[in-house]
This record gives structure tokens, C-alpha cells and sequence, in this order.
């Protein structure tokens, strides 16, 4: 398995603009996270999903930021309008069974930068 | 929020010396883990040790975990330059299904 891909790997955009980042999971896994990582904040979950179904996404700062998961293969984490304080390293994880017994498995990461 | 807060925050050592980060966290707990976190990479697990259990090794690794103290550490022996890297640890609290993490320790291991 590739492990979790996520795409892009660097995002530069205007402040205002609609920013997608897109997440493929492990092949299996049933559980989706989305965290995001500052240095003021360290890692912060956005949004985690079981079988495809959102189960807390009470960490989305705002309702700019909308998070979807069509299938078992790929979810997308949108914010319209992006702004400033968005720019940070949003990371995509996957995991078999919550990680109560075993680890999650972490992307590389999309660094955005909103100027 | 943050659940754990790890100590020290930056830890140096030379190569060959023993690496001691220690994790502190609030609530109960089903297993805690150990990540590590190389510059502009994704995390990766490393360890789990869950609530009934007191220690456990993996290659280098050894991580304690002392439940009435709230508290675990991650203990890397005979450090080698690559093990240069953030660790975080990751607490799974009773009833929820997502991980929490520390603020992580940065370990810089000089050749």
C-alpha cells in the first residue's frame, strides 16, 4: 500500500480564494481524520469520519471550512474564503478501527499558505 | 485541545546517550502512543501501550506508563543521528474515538 496520499503537497493562494485539499486513505482503514498543525497550536482535529459518515467535526474553527468524504477512497477538506490565519499544515490520517488498538497511519501533510 | 503536554519541550544529546522524553495527560485513558514527526513529514507511529499495561519495547524503544500518575515516558537508547525528529505523544481517552496529542518533545541527537 502507498499509505495515505494527499494532494497538493504545497498550496499558495489568495486571501478570499477556495481552497481544496484531498486525502486517499489506506485501503481498509475505516476511520478518516483531519488535523491541522501550528506552531502556536500543535495539532488540532478538525473533523473525523467512520465509514465515510462525519462522527465529530466539532474542531472546524468556522463554517468556512467544510469537510466531505463521497466514498471509502477519498475525502476533500474545503475553506471558502480562505484567509490569513488558515496557513498552516493540514494533515490527513487513517486508521483501522478508531486506533484503540492500532496506530494511525498519517499523510504527508499539505502546507497552505493564504497571503 | 491538547490532552498531553510532553517534557522537555527540546532535548540534545549525543550519539550513543539515552533519550528521555517524558508525557503527562488529564483524563482516563484506553492506550496512549508515540509518534515521530521529521521536519515537513507526516507522523508516524511508533508505539501503543494500553492502560493495563506498565511497560513496553519495541526495537530501541521502551515506553512506560504509569496510570495513577497520569504520566508515560518514551525512553530511546543508544540515540543515533536519525533519530533527530519531534515525538508526540497520543492519548485515546474512554469513549471517544480520536487521538489527542501532546505538545511534542524536539529531540536533536549531535554526531
Amino acid at each position: 500500500d502507498a499509505g495515505v496520499i494527499q494532494s497538493p503537497r504545497h498550496e499558495v493562494t489568495e486571501m478570499g480564494q477556495e481552497v481544496t485539499l484531498r486525502c486517499k486513505p489506506i485501503s481498509g482503514h475505516d476511520y478518516l481524520f483531519w488535523y491541522r498543525q501550528t506552531m502556536m497550536r500543535g495539532l488540532e482535529l478538525l473533523i473525523y469520519f467512520n465509514n465515510n459518515v462525519p462522527i465529530d467535526d466539532s474542531g472546524m474553527p468556522e463554517d468556512r471550512f467544510s469537510a466531505k468524504m463521497p466514498n471509502a477512497s477519498f475525502s476533500t477538506l474545503k475553506i471558502q474564503p480562505s484567509e490569513p490565519r488558515d496557513s498552516a499544515v493540514y494533515f490527513c490520517a487513517s486508521s483501522y478501527q478508531s486506533g484503540l488498538d492500532y496506530g494511525y497511519t498519517f499523510g504527508s501533510g499539505t502546507r497552505l499558505t493564504v497571503v | 485541545s491538547q490532552q498531553g503536554e510532553e517534557d522537555p519541550q527540546a532535548l540534545s544529546i549525543q550519539e550513543g546517550e539515552n533519550a528521555t522524553m517524558n508525557c503527562s495527560y488529564k483524563t482516563s485513558i484506553n492506550n496512549l502512543q508515540w509518534y515521530r514527526q521529521n521536519s515537513g513529514r507526516g507522523l508516524v507511529h511508533l508505539i501503543l501501550i494500553r492502560s493495563n499495561e506498565r511497560e513496553k519495547h519495541s526495537g530501541r524503544l521502551r515506553v512506560t506508563l504509569d496510570t495513577s500518575k497520569k504520566s508515560s515516558s518514551l525512553l530511546i537508547t543508544a540515540s543515533r543521528a536519525a533519530d533527530t525528529a519531534s515525538y508526540f505523544c497520543a492519548t485515546s481517552q474512554t469513549g471517544a474515538n480520536n487521538l489527542f496529542f501532546g505538545t511534542g518533545t524536539r529531540l536533536t541527537v549531535i554526531p
